[in-house]
């Protein structure tokens, strides 16, 4: 069965600096998705960022970038230029390429980020 | 879209009390989710449909709890009756397809508690 670690419960980072999220994962699998959620005080889970094992290029999107490290099986997330706005849980997923298990989501438990301003 | 819009937002009751959840997912999204998240267990999947249907409801912890999709617009999560450690955030989440390239796009949850 497929586990997805986030070693970090807790990180804070001022503001206009640079932050790095952990999560390493584990599975059999050659293929598979991770994701990256924001869960804002709102609670609305929001999509951050995605990668596809199968590419070795890591995925950014505007300030947020991953470090896709497949043979140690670490997913990082960093955020640069932080802002007040990026304070919220930040929770690591996997979700298998077989078609047969595209329903299971395995979230791991979540890192609290703060902010300061 | 104004999205997947969930209610209530807040819901506090009494144990041994009928709880309903409600849940309208995105037009044209032919599959709903719903998810329970706890301190203890993080998040965790109930049940999900596909066009209406239930296709795995063995998330679901007991026979206390019981989802419906009457039609592609809404659904309901029901609890009855309800107990001290169903106190939890439950969202419902709606996609396209079941494709991982598709993601899932969540409500703002209901924060249950149950006194």
């Amino acid at each position: 069965a497929q586990t997805v670690t986030q070693s970090q419960p807790e990180m804070s980072v001022q503001e206009a600096e640079t932050v790095t999220l952990s999560c390493t994962y584990d599975t059999s699998e050659s293929d598979y998705y991770l994701f990256w959620y924001k869960q804002p005080p709102s609670r609305q889970m929001i999509l951050v960022i995605r990668q596809e094992a199968y590419k070795q290029q890591n995925a950014t999107e505007n300030r947020f970038s991953v470090n896709f490290q497949k043979a140690a099986k670490s997913f990082s997330l960093k955020i640069s230029d932080s802002q007040l706005g990026d304070a919220a849980m930040y929770f690591c997923a996997y979700r298998s390429a077989n078609q047969t298990s595209y329903d299971k989501v395995i979230f791991g438990p979540g890192t609290s980020l703060s902010v300061i301003p | 879209d104004a999205g997947v819009i969930q209610s209530p937002r807040h819901e506090v009751t009494e144990m041994g009390q009928e709880v309903t959840l409600r849940c309208k997912p995105i037009s044209g999204h032919d599959y709903l989710f719903w998810y329970r998240q706890t301190m203890m267990r993080g998040l965790e999947l109930l049940i999900y449909f596909n066009n209406n249907v239930p296709i795995d409801d063995s998330g679901m912890p007991e026979d206390r709890f019981s989802a419906k999709m009457p039609n592609a617009s809404f659904s309901t999560l029901k609890i009855q009756p309800s107990e001290p450690r169903d106190s939890a955030v439950y969202f419902c989440a709606s996609s396209p397809g079941l494709n991982p390239n598709y993601g899932y796009t969540f409500g703002s949850g209901t924060r249950l508690t149950v006194v």
